[in-house]
């Protein structure tokens, strides 16, 4: 069985600042894709990010990217420039051959003036 | 373009009383899949749709729990004889067809408490 790890309960960050939240997988499959979803308080879960496991290059989308070292089995998210509208909980999940989605316990992440 | 919905957004009910939620996808997306999560939890996956299909159920649905999409369009969770312990967030999520990188949508969730 595939398991998402995130031993990062809380993160802080000053505005402006850039942080990193970690998660490692274990699986023994080869294909399988990634994600970081954010889930802002009471309201619904969004997507941040994806990264195909077959692709080298690490995926970035405006101010978020990550570094996926697939052989470690790390996928951890970079926030940079950190907003206030970026404060949430931060999941990190998994999916393989089945379709659904495996996600880690998250990360809450503050933004400090 | 409306977003997944889920109805209702909080329900209390009594220990032994059955409880039903609906969810409304995406219109076209073909796959439909509830979740659980609890307090300081990640999501956890309960079962998925595709079309009416139920394609998939987790352990953790034990046979109180019944989800239906009859038509393949909204589903419905049917949690019978309530216990504390199924006090949790259920979401409900769709994606469109075929590829597994897609990203699945989810609606704002419907929050159980079970006194």
């Amino acid at each position: 069985a595939q398991t998402v790890t995130q031993s990062q309960p809380e993160m802080s960050v000053q505005e402006a600042e850039t942080v990193t939240l970690s998660c490692t997988y274990d699986t023994s499959e080869s294909d399988y894709y990634l994600f970081w979803y954010k889930q802002p308080p009471s309201r619904q879960m969004i997507l941040v990010i994806r990264q195909e496991a077959y692709k080298q290059q690490n995926a970035t989308e405006n101010r978020f990217s990550v570094n996926f070292q697939k052989a470690a089995k790390s996928f951890s998210l970079k926030i940079s420039d950190s907003q206030l509208g970026d404060a949430a909980m931060y999941f990190c999940a998994y999916t393989g051959t089945a379709s659904k989605l495996t996600f880690g316990t998250g990360t809450r992440l503050q933004v400090t003036l | 373009d409306t977003g997944v919905s889920q109805d209702p957004r909080h329900k209390i009910t009594k220990r032994g009383q059955n409880v039903t939620f609906r969810c409304d996808p995406i219109s076209e997306h073909n796959r439909l899949y509830w979740y659980r999560q609890t307090l300081g939890q990640g999501p956890e996956f309960l079962t998925y749709f595709q079309n009416e299909a139920q394609l998939e159920k987790s352990r953790l649905l034990s046979d109180r729990f019944s989800a239906e999409r009859p038509k393949g369009s909204f589903s419905t969770l049917e949690i019978q004889r309530t216990e504390q312990g199924d006090s949790a967030m259920y979401l409900c999520a769709s994606t469109p067809p075929a590829r597994r990188n897609n990203e699945q949508f989810f609606g704002p969730g419907t929050r159980l408490t079970v006194l």
